[in-house]
Order: structure tokens, then sequence, then C-alpha cells
């Protein structure tokens, strides 16, 4: 079964540092680009970027080029998103999700990391 | 950029049918795929709808997806509603430039 699994939920002070990982299993994990999306409470789905893991090649929705940084580390199987100095307006629910190459769907999804920053 | 835009919200009764329209502000709905993706409440997405029109095993056939080149749109129409389906849907889609490009969303209520 194809699977991604998240860290779990995170609480955090503004200014503080975060990455939270996403392990895939079940599949190749270095022949799918993985995505990270936003949703903050409330809202809707906001695509932040994507990796493939492969080498390493990352692309940035301009919405969230230089607010976070995606990496992966093939041979563990897993992504991460990291901040390096978290804003309370950061708050929101986080998901990973493999991009199927060739129809760019996102399945499977992760089940989430709910970051929560807060004074 | 393009953008994917969807109504806010859409309610209807059990038993009827109701069709989510997903409108491309530039560029053709048709050059890429769209997929269309059901969140309820305190769950991640899954797909309903891959490849325009594709449904994936374990999604019943009431819920079905096309592409309307004139009105440069997707639409996803679910026959025979329940309560069940009751959830938020959001059409995702994709060009050269852009790798992935979401909808607003869809809150669907079924009453």
């Amino acid at each position: 079964e194809v699977q991604l699994v998240q860290s779990g939920a995170e609480v955090k002070k503004p200014g503080e540092s975060l990455k939270i990982s996403c392990k895939g299993s079940g599949y190749s994990f270095t022949s799918y680009w993985i995505g990270w999306v936003r949703q903050m409470p409330g809202k809707g789905l906001e695509w932040m970027g994507i990796i493939y893991p492969g080498d390493s090649d990352t692309r940035y929705s301009p919405s969230f080029q230089g607010q976070v940084t995606i990496s992966a580390d093939k041979s563990i199987s897993t992504a991460y998103l990291q901040w390096s100095s978290l804003k309370a307006s950061d708050t929101a629910m986080y998901y990973c999700a493999r991009l199927d190459s060739s129809s760019l769907e996102f399945d499977p999804w992760g089940q989430g990391t709910l970051v929560t920053v807060s004074s | 950029n393009f953008m994917l835009t969807q109504p806010h919200s859409v309610s209807e009764s059990p038993g009827k049918t109701v069709t989510i329209s997903c409108t491309r502000s530039s560029g053709s709905i048709a050059s890429n795929y769209v997929q269309w993706y059901q969140q309820r409440p305190g769950s991640a997405p899954t797909t309903v709808i891959y490849e325009d029109n594709q449904r994936p095993s374990g999604v019943p056939d009431r819920f079905s997806g096309s592409i309307d080149s004139s009105s440069n749109s997707a639409s996803l129409t679910i026959s025979g509603l329940k309560t069940e389906d009751e959830a938020d849907y959001y059409c995702q889609s994709y060009d050269s430039s852009n790798p992935v490009v979401f909808g607003g969303g869809t809150k669907l209520t079924v009453l």
C-alpha cells in the first residue's frame, strides 16, 4: 500500500524554527514528486512547493518562495518542510502528497500536520 | 499564471443532482488534466476524479467529470446525492509554468 505518514502536531512560539516530515512507503520514493500544501483554518488548499527526491529538484510557489525550505532524504524516504522563523500566520494544517508524473494528480495524501504558532 | 474559479458554495437535496464548475482564467482547460478532490471535515483530501473524467476505484459512479472548451471550464457532477457527499470540493490543474494550481473550493451542502 502506498502511504505517506507525517510527523505529529507542533505548538511553537513566534520566531522559533521548525521542521516537519513526511515519510513515504510502498513505492519507489525517488521516482515521484512530493508536494506540500497549506490549509489555514477554515480556508482552501494552497500549493507551497514540490520536490523530486531522486535529485532534490525543488519548485516553489511564488507565494512561498523564501518563506519555507523543502528538502528530502532519499535514504530514509522522507521529505521535509521547514521554517527558520515562524509567525502566527503560519498556523495551519500542512499536508504532503505524492504527485503523479503524468496526470499531476496528488495521490495519496498524508494525514496532515497541524502547526500552531502562538505566544 | 492562471486561476481556477469555483462557486463558494452549492446546496441541493438528497437524491438530486448537483454540478460544481471550475473555470480557468487563461489558457485552454482542455490542454491540461483537471482533478477533483473531496475533503470531509477533519480529513485529508481524496481524489474523486482524475484526468478530467476518470474515477479512482472505490469512488461511486454517481461522481462524474467533464470538460467544456466553450466555457473554458471543468465540471464535477454528483447524482443521487447522499448526505455523506456533504464536503468541500477542490479542482486542480497545471500548466508548463505552474505545476500545481488549486481552485478556491466549493462547500457542498446536502439538505
